[in-house]
């Protein structure tokens, strides 16, 4: 297992128009996390997935903003009608949730991000 | 509402010295903590964890302190190396679901 991926590495798009980001978490991870982070700024939370189910969201994903893990393995956050204020790094991160587990050297395994540049 | 501050930008240290980074927290319920290091166009890496049960974690030239009372943790590094710049991020968390993380430290070692 290679750790967490994510497709693209780089998305540039036009104003209004829909993107789509994927992520592969690792296989035996059951949490999937996904965060946006701006220049200057620490990673901020959207959501979380354990298998499938959606657990929390964050204030910060608008009604443009929907993630999905069909099967609880891989994960899409769709970002509909996009504006300039969406560019940012989108960051995807797994865990194996356990509260013991997550004490261990492993912790949160982020991905390398896609970065988003809306023109 | 920055939950947790990171108050230092940037930290300059020569090759060999100790490295200090620090972070700060406002929620009293926060038990669970990370450090994280990021390159240039990576992701963040996991370095170290502690929880609110400990005062000390170590792993290596790593070592996290957590003051509970004063709501303030520091990673010490020692001896630091040129490949330890990067930017830092602390990270904590009250029930292990969502993080809250720092701004970040931009850690420069000069050999």
């Amino acid at each position: 297992d290679t750790g967490v991926s994510q497709d693209p590495r780089h998305k540039i798009t036009k104003r209004g128009q829909n993107v789509t980001f994927r992520c592969d978490p690792i296989s035996e991870h059951n949490r999937l996390y996904w965060y946006r982070q701006t220049l200057g700024q620490g990673p901020e939370f959207l959501t979380y997935f354990q298998n499938e189910a959606q657990l929390e969201k964050s204030r910060l994903l608008s009604d443009r903003f929907s993630a999905e893990r069909p099967k609880g393995s891989f994960s899409t956050l769709e970002i509909q009608r996009t504006e300039q204020g969406d560019s940012a790094m989108y960051l995807c991160a797994s865990s194996a949730w356990d509260r013991e587990l997550t004490m261990r050297r492993d912790g949160y395994t982020f991905g390398s991000g896609t970065r988003l540049t809306v023109v | 509402d920055q939950q947790v501050k990171q108050n230092s930008p940037s930290l300059s240290v020569q090759e060999g010295r100790i490295s200090i980074l620090n972070c700060d927290y406002t929620n009293s319920m926060f038990d669970y903590f990370l450090w994280y290091k990021k390159y240039p166009a990576e992701g963040p890496t996991f370095l170290i964890s502690i929880s609110s049960i400990k005062d000390k974690n170590e792993d290596g030239r790593f070592t996290v302190f957590l003051n509970k009372s004063a709501k303030h943790l520091s990673l010490h590094i020692v001896p630091s190396q040129p490949g330890d710049s990067a930017v830092y991020f602390c990270a904590a968390s009250a029930t292990g679901n969502q993080f809250y993380f720092g701004t970040g430290t931009s850690l420069t070692v000069i050999p």
